[in-house]
């Protein structure tokens, strides 16, 4: 089973800066078959990018993903106040693992 | 309208079991997979399982093997999820979401229900 491991654990930053989160696999994810999500409280979590690069629809093009084999990043090239909320990357494949999540906080 | 709509919140006594339900509506139902989700109070996000509403075929993440029963009523557009032998660390927000796959690109949970809430005490 891929672990995913996601860093950092939380980030502070203020609207309009650069978001820079990390998703490390334990093992080469097959197809690059990895998703991001993003959750605000009380909410269940929205779909962000699949395929590691490729954007749901309705996702806003500061959101970009990229990466290959163990490690991808997802980018926010300018923080808007609602982008505040948690990330997670997720392996889609034979199994459906989560990382445990980077929190993007207001500094 | 598309979307996933989920049964109400639960109390469950530890040692009972809890199913959860999830009307699908504004789409092909038996096409996408249906995954069940948890998330623990706090906590990350923890995938369970998926059924295949046409076949009724499923898998189940392993720590839930032999306690985890999904199924589906293809005639009423609803997805179950059942869960035995609960624990207080059961208690979570239960979420079923729709499968999406492009070809090629990957693949994610595109349409989430609106999650429920069952506390085991």
């Amino acid at each position: 089973e891929i672990v995913l491991t996601q860093s950092p654990g939380t980030l502070s930053l203020s609207p309009g800066e650069r978001a820079t989160l990390s998703c490390r696999a334990s093992q080469g994810v097959p197809g690059n078959f990895l998703t991001w999500y993003q959750q605000k409280p009380g909410q269940a979590p929205r779909l962000l990018i699949y395929g590691a690069s490729s954007r749901a629809s309705g996702t806003p093009d500061r959101f970009s993903g990229s990466g290959s084999g163990t490690d991808f990043t997802l980018t926010i090239s300018r923080l808007e106040p609602e982008d505040f909320a948690v990330y997670y990357c997720q392996h889609y494949g034979s199994s459906f693992t989560f990382g445990p999540g980077t929190k993007v906080d207001f500094k | 309208q598309v979307q996933l709509v989920q049964s109400g919140a639960e109390v469950k006594k530890p040692g009972a079991s809890m199913k959860v339900s999830c009307q699908a509506s504004g789409y092909t139902f038996i096409d996408p997979y249906i995954h069940w989700v948890r998330q623990a109070p706090g906590q990350g996000l923890e995938w369970m399982g998926w059924v295949n509403p046409d076949s009724g075929d499923t898998k189940y993440a392993q720590r839930f093997q032999g306690r985890v029963t999904m199924t589906r009523d293809t005639s009423n557009r609803v997805a179950y999820m059942e869960l035995s032998r609960l624990t207080s660390d059961d208690t979570a927000v239960y979420y079923c979401a729709r499968d999406f796959y492009v070809k090629n690109q990957g693949g994610a949970f595109d349409l989430w229900g609106q999650g429920t809430m069952v506390t085991v005490s």
